[in-house]
């Protein structure tokens, strides 16, 4: 799996939009953009993934770059319930199923 | 659909002692994953299986740790004997044929 990039924290006010980068360079062309988050004390939950189209479902939108090499998860109106660590995952179908999960994005919605 | 189940939520044990985790994945997902969380390591990887087989085992630490899934809706993943430094919180994983990974609450371990 291609290597990801983000920041390591970021905050937002309450009721506006998260806006959370990804920067995934060498992402090769069978590998899909997958986010996941970790509210403190739970388990990983799946946002959303996408290849190239952009995608929107009834958690979040997720915004790729038409050359591919980054991509960026949006919350439209982030609440307090949205604070946690959010992972960018490029993962190929098909092959090992097993995702790498790098250190992450902090994001600390604030009211 | 309740998720994926994990049991138990804490387990407190002594150093040697048998440890036993056990999961419950949504039911058609056709893989299972075992991960282990640890604020020094994050979250790693130890075995996944596809269809009840194990396909990579390779993040197992050692000897001491196994797992099994015997059927389509059930797993365990044992440690013997247990040491210390196997405390961490550990999740159980299920996925079905859209690629997305569904996460069981955890269970919290740890080794005095």
């Amino acid at each position: 799996d291609a290597k990801t990039t983000q920041p390591p924290s970021m905050d937002c006010a309450e009721g506006r939009a998260a806006n959370l980068p990804c920067n995934h360079s060498t992402i090769s062309g069978n590998e899909y953009v997958y986010w996941y988050r970790q509210i403190h004390s739970q388990g990983p939950q799946y946002i959303i993934h996408g290849l190239k189209n952009n995608e929107t479902n009834e958690m979040a939108s997720l915004i790729i770059t038409e050359d591919r090499k980054s991509s960026t998860l949006i919350l439209p109106h982030a609440t307090l319930r949205d604070t946690a660590v959010y992972y960018c995952i490029a993962h190929a179908q098909g092959g090992s199923e097993k995702l790498v999960f790098g250190k992450g994005t902090k994001l600390t919605v604030n009211p | 659909d309740a998720g994926v189940i994990q049991s138990p939520r804490h387990e407190v044990t002594e150093m040697g002692q048998e440890v036993t985790l056990r999961c419950k994945p949504i039911s058609g997902h056709n893989s299972l994953f075992w991960y282990r969380q640890t604020m020094m390591r994050g979250l790693e990887l130890l075995i996944y299986f596809n269809n009840n087989v194990p396909i990579d085992d390779s993040g197992m630490p050692e000897d001491r740790f196994s797992a099994k899934m015997p059927n389509a809706s059930f797993s365990t993943l044992k440690i013997q004997p247990s040491e210390p430094r196997d405390s961490a919180v550990y999740f159980c994983a299920s996925q079905g044929q859209a690629g997305a990974q569904y996460f069981g609450p955890g269970t919290r371990l740890l080794v005095l």
